[in-house]
C-alpha cells in the first residue's frame, strides 16, 4: 500500500513568513498529488490538485510543486487565516485517498 | 453555492448498524462521483468509500469491505453510508465528499460537507 509521509509535522511562524512544507510518496506517483486545508472544526478544503494547480477561489499565496514521489506546498507570506493543518493526498493508486499525517501550522 | 449536509451520526454500541445520510445541492449531482472520508479526532482522513456516477462500481477500503455500503440516489442527489457490525475503531466524523470527476477512482476530493460523528462505544 501506498504511505504518505509530511515534514514537518507543525512549525510555527510569524505573520509574512514563507512557509514550505513537504511530502513524500513511498512509491511514484506522477503529479497526482492534492493538498488540503484543515482549518479546527472544520471539513478539509481542496487548496491545491494535481501538484501545481490552485483550485478556484484559493488565494495566490499558495502554491504546489512536485512529481514523482517528492512534492511540496508552499505559502509564499503566511496570514492569520492560514492557522490550519495541512494534509497532502495522492491518487495514482487505489485507494483513491491515502492521506499524509498532517502538518500543523500555529502562529508564532 | 454547493452544499453537502450529512445526518444520521449518534452514539451507538458494538455491533449494532447505523444508516449515514447526505443531502447535497447548488451542483450536478449526477455528473460526479461521490465518497465517504472519515476522520477519527486528531488523526487525518480516511477514504472509506466511493461510488460512480451511475452506481455501476463502487470502491471499499479493506477496513470496511463487507459491512459498508455505499449507495446514491440520482434523481434526490443523495448519498447514504449504510454501516454493520459497528467497531470502536469506526468511531469518526463522517464526511460526504463530491469528486472532480464521475468515477470513484479520480480522487479529487473538491467539495465536503460539515461531517457527521459516528462514535461507538458501550
Amino acid at each position: 500500500d501506498m504511505q504518505m509521509t509530511q515534514s514537518p509535522s507543525s512549525l510555527s511562524a510569524s505573520v509574512g513568513d514563507r512557509v514550505i512544507i513537504t511530502c513524500q510518496a513511498s512509491q511514484d506517483t506522477r503529479n497526482y498529488i492534492n493538498w488540503y486545508q484543515q482549518r479546527p472544526g472544520k471539513a478539509p478544503k481542496l487548496l491545491i490538485y494535481d501538484a501545481s494547480n490552485l483550485q478556484t477561489g484559493v488565494p495566490s499565496r499558495f502554491s504546489g510543486s512536485g512529481f514523482g514521489t517528492d512534492f511540496t506546498l508552499t505559502i509564499s507570506s503566511l496570514q492569520p487565516d492560514d492557522i490550519a493543518t495541512y494534509y497532502c493526498q495522492q491518487y495514482d493508486n487505489l485507494p483513491p485517498g491515502t492521506f499524509g499525517p498532517g502538518t500543523k501550522v500555529d502562529l508564532k | 453555492e454547493e452544499q453537502l449536509v450529512e445526518s444520521g451520526g449518534l452514539l451507538v454500541q458494538p455491533g449494532r448498524s447505523l444508516r449515514l445520510s447526505c443531502a447535497t445541492s447548488g451542483f450536478n449531482f449526477r455528473d460526479h462521483a461521490m465518497h465517504w472520508v472519515r476522520q477519527a479526532p486528531g488523526k487525518a482522513p480516511e477514504w472509506v468509500s466511493g461510488i460512480n456516477w451511475n452506481s455501476i462500481s463502487l470502491g471499499y477500503a479493506d477496513s470496511v469491505k463487507g459491512r459498508f455500503t455505499i449507495s446514491r440516489d440520482n434523481a434526490k442527489s443523495s448519498l447514504d453510508l449504510e454501516i454493520s457490525s459497528l467497531r470502536r475503531e469506526d468511531t469518526a466524523f463522517y464526511y460526504c465528499v463530491k469528486d472532480a470527476f464521475n468515477f470513484w477512482s479520480g480522487g479529487r476530493f473538491e467539495s465536503w460537507g460539515q461531517g457527521t460523528l459516528v462514535t461507538v462505544s458501550s
